[in-house]
């Protein structure tokens, strides 16, 4: 079962920041937090991917709380192609297979 | 940018027949995978691949699949006799490395089984 709790769909105005939470309050120490996303129907995406520290890269910033109970993906400017469903999963440095949940549907509206 | 492809984007086929999913991985990956998704359900793991030999399996892949890489570029998924059931969307992945590292996801086929 997925690790991780997320709430399973939020709206956006187009322009904005999208703030995506996740709790994951039983993730151990040597276990990273990473996103991705699907659009309709399409493959899962890698958005990105922590540890400890906050990490920003082209697509999305990754803020992680200092007891690393919880974490939240933030889309800076919103655009109608981020609408998708968002995924936090918590994998082991060891894991090679992905436990995907439900995720939080994201809509962005115009 | 490289990126995974899989053919066909949309299989229909009688209860009973064989299927051969076919999946093109990124060319310095070495590690492989494959995913389900049955329609309005979470995407599921099926098997991770590397060295020519499954590492990991899940509960549903039994008997009735198997996996391989024929040749330098190639990665399979065999559904032996299909099911009903087994009408899902399969995606293909692949990783440069295992354990924590970034997958890539192709764009999916479509398994529709009457």
């Amino acid at each position: 079962d997925a690790k991780t709790t997320q709430p399973p769909s939020m709206d956006c105005a187009e322009g904005r920041a999208a703030n995506l939470p996740c709790n994951h309050s039983t993730i151990s120490g040597n276990e990273y937090v990473y996103w991705y996303r699907q659009i309709h129907s399409q493959g899962p995406q890698y958005i990105i991917h922590g540890l400890k520290n906050n990490e920003t890269n082209e697509m999305a910033s990754l803020i992680i709380t200092e007891d690393r109970k919880s974490s939240t993906l933030i889309l800076p400017h919103a655009t109608l192609r981020d609408t998708a469903v968002y995924y936090c999963i918590v994998r082991g440095n060891r894991d090679d297979k992905i436990i995907f949940g439900k995720g939080t549907r994201l809509h962005i509206l115009p | 940018e490289p990126e995974v492809t899989q053919t066909p984007s949309h299989q229909v086929t009688q209860m009973g027949q064989e299927v051969i999913l076919r999946c093109v991985p990124i060319s310095n990956h070495l590690y492989f995978y494959w995913y389900r998704q049955i329609l309005g359900q979470k995407v599921e793991f099926l098997v991770s691949f590397y060295n020519n030999e499954i590492s990991e399996k899940s509960e549903i892949f039994d008997d009735q699949f198997s996996v391989e890489r024929p040749d330098g570029s190639n990665f399979t998924l065999k559904i032996r006799s299909t099911k009903l059931e087994d009408s899902a969307m399969y995606f293909c992945a692949s990783s440069v490395t295992g354990g924590n590292n970034e997958q890539f996801f192709g764009p999916g086929t479509r398994l529709t089984v009457l």
